[in-house]
């Protein structure tokens, strides 16, 4: 796989389930990223994780980082369907500051 | 609270055609990009920007494209002889500063169909 492969491709869900989506990496990152993107819209940034961190929370968001498997994986609690999106993670390598993007998980959430 | 805005939203050109996309980067901020999103594909970068130069730029990022910064708020894309596979959308993002945690802000994207 690529670097930044998400699963699952796609994730169907009914309104006040959890969600989770994982995120595999191959190379070194100083930090891995959550972006949200509405259809054909642009990319939402919703939380950054260190490499030396673990998990990180920000509102019904919850990542989770594994250096030793090169993997992260976003919750998202209590989903709405305001949540329904693609979301991507995007790595960021040792010593560059461009972003890495996987293919993204395609979340619908159903009222 | 600041944004990237990018101009136009959609652009529809002729293949052969030379295209400008638009950006205006967060005002403050040092370091620009390009990214594109095949239709259905990845987000991929194209090329980053800062102090005046190209300071990275992916395969993707051949002698079709360039990139400048006319003045002290736009940023631009030229793809110069445009082909049906430049059809994608094009996000331009941008940086404060080159940190170890670059938190880069997009645009809403600039649709790009070349026919």
């Amino acid at each position: 796989s690529q670097q930044g492969e998400e699963d699952p491709q796609a994730l169907s869900i009914q309104e006040g389930e959890n969600a989770t989506m994982n995120c595999s990496y191959k190379t070194s990152i100083n930090n891995l990223q959550w972006y949200r993107q509405n259809s054909g819209r642009g990319l939402v940034h919703l939380i950054l994780i260190r490499s030396n961190e673990r998990e990180k929370h920000s509102g019904r968001l919850r990542v989770t980082l594994d250096t030793s498997k090169k993997s992260s994986s976003l919750l998202i609690t209590a989903s709405r369907a305001a949540d329904t999106a693609s979301y991507f993670c995007a790595t960021a390598e040792s010593g560059y500051s461009t972003l890495t993007f996987g293919k993204g998980t395609m979340l619908l959430v159903s009222p | 609270e600041p944004e990237v805005t990018q101009t136009p939203s959609h652009q529809v050109t002729q293949m052969g055609q030379e295209v400008i996309l638009r950006c205006v980067p967060i005002s403050n901020h040092l370091y620009f990009y390009w990214y594109r999103q095949i239709l259905g594909q990845k987000v991929e970068f194209l090329v980053s920007f800062y102090n005046n130069e190209i300071s990275e730029k992916s395969e993707i990022f051949d002698d079709q494209f360039s990139v400048e910064r006319p003045d002290g708020s736009n940023f631009t894309l030229k793809i110069r002889s445009t082909k049906l596979e430049d059809s994608a959308m094009y996000f331009c993002a941008s940086s404060e500063e080159w940190s170890e945690d670059p938190e880069a802000f997009f645009g809403q994207g600039t649709r790009l169909t070349v026919v």
